[in-house]
């Protein structure tokens, strides 16, 4: 069964950087993109990039750009995600998802890790 | 602000068919297919509706997705009191070359 482990919960300063696992397994991890999203306490869901773990291509939200690293392990099957320059209105919960094997602009974003909560504060 | 426009809350009786809006352009439903998603406190989203119209397995048939021009609506029949959730759409946006979700719904099952 697919199946999507994340790392566990961080506490961050200001200012310094963050870099969460995702590892995979279950499905043929080189034929699906894999998505980050997170959610701010009280917010809502907020999307930050797509990778494509043939080639490690990417593409970050605009809002992010600069400030993210999306990586992939092949050999190991996990997604990295690495955001510097953390503010307190980084804290959130960060999930990787399996997006569709076709495109990364449509299908289903079906299957979710169980989230990683980063605490930024001072 | 989101570019995505949903109602902040929408509510029902059991058993009643409710609808849930989601309002976009034509950078983004008006061209790409909209996702549905379920949040629950604590867990992880729930893929619910996908490529517009899509249920995967698991979903019951009463979640059904739809769209018109650069607006989609997810509608759910028969409504039960573990629907009470809050309700995402999301869709892809050429503008903002990414992913846009709407700001939620909260439904309330009455």
């Amino acid at each position: 069964q697919v199946q999507l482990v994340q790392s566990g919960a961080e506490v961050r300063k200001p200012g310094a950087s963050v870099k969460l696992s995702c590892k995979a397994s279950g499905f043929t991890f080189t034929s699906y993109y894999m998505h980050w999203v997170r959610q701010a306490p009280g917010q809502g869901l907020e999307w930050m990039g797509v990778i494509n773990p043939t080639g490690g291509g990417t593409t970050y939200a605009q809002k992010f750009q600069g400030r993210v690293t999306m990586t992939v392990d092949t050999s190991t099957t996990t997604v990295y995600m690495d955001l510097s320059s953390l503010r307190s209105d980084d804290t959130a919960v960060y999930y990787c998802a399996r997006g569709s094997g076709g495109s990364y602009k449509v299908g289903s974003v079906g299957y979710w890790g169980q989230g990683t909560l980063v605490t930024v504060s001072s | 602000q989101s570019v995505v426009t949903q109602p902040p809350s929408a509510s029902g009786t059991p058993g009643q068919r409710v609808t849930i809006s989601c309002s976009g352009s034509s950078s983004n439903i008006g061209t790409y297919a909209v996702n549905w998603y379920q949040l629950l406190p604590g867990t992880a989203p729930k893929l619910l509706i996908y490529s517009g119209n899509q249920r995967p397995s698991g979903v019951p048939d009463r979640f059904s997705g739809s769209k018109s021009g650069t607006s989609a609506t997810l509608a759910i029949s028969g409504l039960q009191s573990e629907d009470e959730a809050d309700y995402y759409c999301a869709a892809w946006d050429d503008r903002l070359n990414g992913w846009v979700f709407g700001g939620g719904t909260k439904l309330t099952v009455l």
